[in-house]
């Protein structure tokens, strides 16, 4: 099955430095890879998505770029600020057999701390 | 923007009774709802995929019969953690997608404590 590798586990920056966490997938057939930041004790929220046939994104001071051929993607947020400090989560998408729906496999998590 | 409530947000119950977690979705149908388990710390895993009017799809490793789930409606998925134990102890999220196959918008999380 799909398995998502994400790294760094933990990450701290400067206020205004750049932050980039990167993932690789195993699964070519994957299609969809959104990132997510999840505060502590809340729900996951969707950030960035980037689709298979789009090789970068951007909104604002988050980017995501991807790269199918080495299957990895990577999440830049430039300008950090003090509420960028969150657990981001990326996924890839499985597809779902048989006219089941797609399901989402998570990477490991990066605790981003952001130091004033 | 789509919405999907989740109850209870925190239960505490004995070792050995069972627990239903609701999740709604409020302001779409969605015939698939996804339930994850998160541990502290952790990533999200996958338990199973709630199909409204068939049965749940179970991912490997999680019983069947252990985590009961229900999608009675378009709206709503139900998550039932039978004779819970301690290990059961855990943050459980479902998911429903929106927006065509692949976005997932979460609810806000169930976390269970078992005495």
């Amino acid at each position: 099955g799909e398995n998502v590798e994400q790294h760094p586990s933990t990450l701290s920056v400067q206020e205004g430095d750049s932050a980039v966490i990167k993932c690789t997938y195993s699964d070519s057939a994957s299609n969809y890879f959104p990132w997510y930041k999840q505060e502590l004790g809340k729900r996951p929220q969707l950030i960035i998505d980037i689709r298979s046939n789009v090789g970068e994104k951007k909104d604002q001071r988050i980017a995501v770029t991807l790269n199918k051929t080495a299957k990895h993607f990577s999440l830049h947020i430039t300008e950090t600020q003090p509420e960028d400090s969150a657990v981001y989560f990326c996924a890839a998408s499985i597809k779902g057999y048989g006219g089941a729906t797609n399901k989402l496999i998570f990477g490991t998590g990066t605790l981003l701390a952001v130091q004033p | 923007g789509a919405v999907v409530s989740q109850h209870p947000s925190r239960v505490i119950c004995k070792s050995g009774t069972s627990v239903k977690i609701e999740c709604r979705s409020l302001d779409f149908q969605a015939t698939t709802m996804f339930w994850y388990r998160q541990f502290p710390k952790q990533s999200l895993m996958l338990m199973a995929t709630s199909n409204e009017g068939s049965k749940a799809t179970y991912e490997q490793g999680v019983e069947k019969d252990k985590f009961l789930i229900n999608h009675a409606s378009l709206t709503l998925s139900t998550l039932t953690v039978t004779s819970a134990h301690p290990e059961d102890s855990s943050f459980y999220i479902c998911s429903a997608p929106y927006s065509g196959a692949n976005v997932l918008t979460f609810g806000a999380g169930s976390r269970l404590t078992v005495l």
